[in-house]
This record gives C-alpha cells, sequence and structure tokens, in this order.
C-alpha cells in the first residue's frame, strides 16, 4: 500500500474525445509525476508538478495537460485522444527529502 | 538525455538467484531505482542506490558503479511470486529530480 490512489481504475473513450485521470499523492508529498506506460514498455514520463507548478515536461504535445491542487492532489488531462493514447497512465507521488517515490495502481485508458 | 539498457527477459526455476543488470548512459545522474511490476499492476518501490556499492533487503539486493554505469538487481531463493517484470529507473540530476527514466523492463520468469 503505497498511499497513492488514482481514478478512475479502467475506462473506454472514443478517438477525438478529452479524458481527465486523478491522482492523490500520499500525505505530506509535494511532488507529483505523472507517466505513461504502453504494454510492454518502461514507463514513459509525461510531466511532474511540485508545489503546484509544472516542473519539468517529457516529450509529450501540448494536449497533454495537467494540474496540482494546493492539497498536491494532481490531474492529467488529454485532449483529441489518438489509438495511440491507449496505455496505462501512472502517478507517482514523492518527496525529495526521504529519496522515495511511489507509484498508485493507475489507470487503464483504452482508445476505440 | 539517458540511454537504459537490460535483458527482456530471464528465465530461473523456484530456489534458485537471478541477476538482473542495468547499464545506463547519462548526462547526469542522481541515484538509481529498481522497481517490481506485476502484469496488469503499478510498479513497486524495490531498492534505490545513489552510492556504490550493494544494499541488500533481504532475498533482494542491488549494486550499483557509478564509473561503469552500470547496476544490477539480485534476486536469492526465487519464489514463484516473483515471476514479475523488473524495471531500472535513472534518476536525472538534483534539478530534474524524480522525472525518472526507465529502462524497457526485465522479465523475469519462475518455473517449479
Amino acid at each position: 500500500e503505497t498511499g497513492v490512489t488514482q481514478s478512475p481504475t479502467h475506462l473506454i473513450k472514443t478517438r477525438g474525445q478529452q479524458v481527465t485521470l486523478r491522482c492523490s499523492s500520499q500525505s505530506g508529498h509535494n511532488t507529483v509525476s505523472w507517466y505513461q506506460q504502453a504494454l510492454g514498455q518502461g514507463p514513459q514520463f509525461i510531466f511532474q508538478y511540485y508545489r503546484e507548478e509544472e516542473n519539468g515536461r517529457g516529450n509529450f504535445p501540448p494536449r497533454f495537460s495537467g494540474l496540482q491542487f494546493p492539497n498536491y492532489s494532481s490531474e492529467l488531462n488529454v485532449n483529441a485522444l489518438e489509438l495511440d493514447d491507449s496505455a496505462l497512465y501512472l502517478c507517482a507521488s514523492s518527496l525529495r527529502e526521504l529519496n522515495t517515490i511511489y507509484f498508485g495502481e493507475g489507470s487503464w485508458l483504452t482508445v476505440v | 538525455g539517458q540511454n537504459i539498457d537490460q535483458p527482456t527477459e530471464m528465465t530461473a526455476t523456484e530456489g534458485a538467484i537471478v541477476q538482473i543488470n542495468c547499464t545506463y548512459q547519462t548526462s547526469g545522474f542522481n541515484g538509481l531505482f529498481w522497481y517490481q511490476q506485476h502484469a496488469g499492476e503499478a510498479p513497486t518501490f524495490l531498492s534505490y542506490n545513489v552510492l556504490d556499492g550493494l544494499e541488500e533487503k533481504g532475498r533482494f539486493s542491488s549494486f550499483l558503479s557509478r564509473s561503469k554505469g552500470y547496476s544490477y538487481l539480485l534476486l536469492k531463493e526465487l519464489q514463484m511470486k516473483d515471476s514479475a517484470s523488473y524495471l531500472c529507473a535513472v534518476n536525472p540530476p538534483t534539478d530534474s529530480w524524480g522525472k525518472l527514466q526507465f529502462g524497457a523492463g526485465t522479465q523475469v520468469v519462475v518455473t517449479p
């Protein structure tokens, strides 16, 4: 049990639609990172939020956006969904001072 | 950026030992994580090495050599439940802390 919770667990969307995924970080963790994991691959870094500000972004287009709230929970939004967006989306919660990074259970997104 | 290599698959019998190697080429480095991931689940934290040497945690040990860009995860007294993918992830320098770069994962198959 990592204390990181994500919702929804599974969802199916149609190409062109928009989706919002949510993450509640472990208590006290002020940094949240989002990753995309395609089948058979390692997770790919999307972006990170630190104290409500975006703090770095991977090689993902602008239609991937996010937010972090004062309680450090976070959202990942994806617009204009494409078939290749089908993947497991992982939220990672961390506190730099503790050298720990914990993942939530993930949200499985299928785009049809 | 980072180039992280690990074997695709390894097979071993119950009770045996398996060593999973990970090599990386880095433009900056602030530690290396190992995660275990069962099919359809989120990665589970196993270890974090930032200094050279061996860290032991029960049946699992992790080793790091920064000068060689090399790490390994050692799994002893293998159990069937150890069948999973093992992910090596490099932690970038301090100003990019927590934006992990993952290898593709090593699928370990434990046979009776």
